[in-house]
């Protein structure tokens, strides 16, 4: 069974404040993403990761920045976290060998910044 | 890059009645389309996909349809029942290679009533 976790469910940071979002996958999978989650905007890609120390950016990766320097691990990182930033952040990860298939998502971290 | 729209953005149905949710995108290099149920406060996770090579395809109540002419998708629910209540996202995706991202759809909110 593939795990996704995230290190936090509920976050809340003051604006200007640095933000760190951890995603550990424990299936050995290439591939890594990191959405936001809003309501009326579905799931956008922040970043995403091919494989270790390869990263690429998505739609809206104005803000965030991302680090992959172990496999089963991909941070998200809020430099100057503002308010525009709250929202749902779900990371995912799929076997690079899996073109087709499901793409396994953590349980979620809501961020509230203040 | 690839845009994806669904509709509607909220469907009610009562028990037992068909549901039909309704995606189109816009890249024609587009080749796979899974559609993922999030339940309430979980993550999202995969409920059927389609290739483009295939017009059709069904898994017990649900199916899904694919139009590559017009460029749209749509996922059919019959026999509605209470725990079909979800968010409901629509994906479109090139498959190139290693690198492959999805691009999601709005969502729409299901409610099956009793």
């Amino acid at each position: 069974d593939v795990k996704v976790t995230q290190s936090s469910r509920y976050l809340v940071k003051r604006t200007g404040e640095k933000v760190f979002l951890e995603c550990v996958q424990d299936m050995d999978h290439e591939n890594m993403f990191w959405y936001r989650q809003d309501p009326g905007l579905g799931l956008r890609l922040i970043y995403f990761s091919y494989d270790v120390k390869m990263k690429e950016k998505g739609d809206i990766p104005e803000g965030y920045s991302v680090s992959r320097e172990k496999k089963e691990r991909f941070s998200l990182i809020l430099e100057s976290a503002s308010t525009n930033q709250t929202s749902m952040y779900l990371c995912a990860s799929i076997a690079v060998g899996l073109a087709v298939g499901e793409q396994y998502f953590g349980p979620g971290t809501r961020l509230t910044v203040t | 890059g690839e845009n994806v729209e669904q509709h509607p953005s909220t469907l009610s149905v009562q028990e037992g009645d068909s549901a039909v949710i309704k995606c189109t995108y816009s890249d024609s290099a587009s080749n796979y389309f899974p559609w993922y149920k999030q339940e309430l406060g979980k993550r999202p996770q995969l409920i059927i996909d389609i290739r483009s090579n295939v017009g059709e395809k069904k898994d017990q109540r649900i199916a899904v349809t694919l139009n590559k002419t017009a460029k749209h998708f749509s996922l059919h629910i019959t026999e509605t029942q209470p725990e079909d209540s979800a968010v409901y996202f629509c994906a479109a995706k090139v498959i190139t290679g290693g690198g492959n991202k999805l691009t999601f759809g709005t969502g729409t909110q299901l409610k099956v009533e009793l």
